[in-house]
């Protein structure tokens, strides 16, 4: 079946650690995107790519950074330099045409250990 | 600036018919969606307007009016599986970026 896979579920993270989230897609979307929703907010937007090799910075890009070397994998980095972590992470996807709603992954969960 | 307005929590009766209104102002528009998302979990498609009026399917309902900024999701013969958050968000005609309010809690009462 298609649609997106994030892994893992639950992350925990240590003081001072990188960490990498995955999002992987077999549904042939161009645009991909990275959103952080905290507990009784909506969702803000990390980086995005409408293509490959080609990402740009959302709202709140401090302390992240994302690669797009293949349509079908969009993972990002926790960095270090972000101090606030704990959130829901979600990954979303949408076909050229920009008409069409986007695809959730199921999300990932981090915690700061 | 951008800016989409939601109101926070509602609750309802089962049954009954509630309405969730959204007010955007963003630099350019290109289309206005709902999505639900039950707790923990990842928000779901429900609708999508781009042109001014009414689109319905089945017990849900989402209306658009351009000139005023506004829209509304119409949720009829509520369940109780109802209850969850409703994600108002607007696409960016400038930047093609999707914002989204910050969501409406919805909690439905036998």
């Amino acid at each position: 079946d298609g649609g997106i896979t994030q892994s893992p579920k639950y992350l925990f993270r240590k003081e001072g650690q990188n960490v990498t989230l995955s999002c992987e897609q077999n549904l042939n979307h161009d645009a991909m995107y990275w959103y952080r929703q905290d507990p009784g907010q909506g969702l803000r937007l990390i980086y995005y790519s409408q293509i490959v090799n080609d990402f740009q910075k959302g709202d709140i890009a401090e302390g992240y950074s994302v690669s797009r070397e293949k349509k079908e994998s969009f993972p990002l980095t926790v960095t270090s330099a972000q101090k606030n972590p704990t959130a829901f992470y979600l990954c979303a996807s949408i076909p050229g045409n920009r008409n069409q709603p986007q695809h959730f992954g199921d999300g990932t969960r981090l915690s700061i250990l | 600036g951008q800016n989409i307005d939601q109101p926070t929590e509602m609750t309802a009766t089962e049954g009954a018919i509630v309405q969730i209104n959204c007010t955007y102002q963003t630099s350019g528009f290109n289309g206005l969606f709902w999505y639900q998302q039950h707790a923990g979990e990842a928000p779901t498609f429900l609708s999508y307007n781009v042109l001014d009026g009414l689109e319905e399917k089945g017990r849900f309902s989402s209306f658009l009016s351009r000139s005023k900024g506004y829209s509304y999701l119409l949720l009829k013969e509520l369940q109780m599986k109802d209850s969850a958050s409703y994600l108002c968000a607007v696409r960016d005609g400038n930047t093609d970026k999707l914002i989204f309010g910050t969501g409406t809690r919805l909690q439905v009462f036998p």
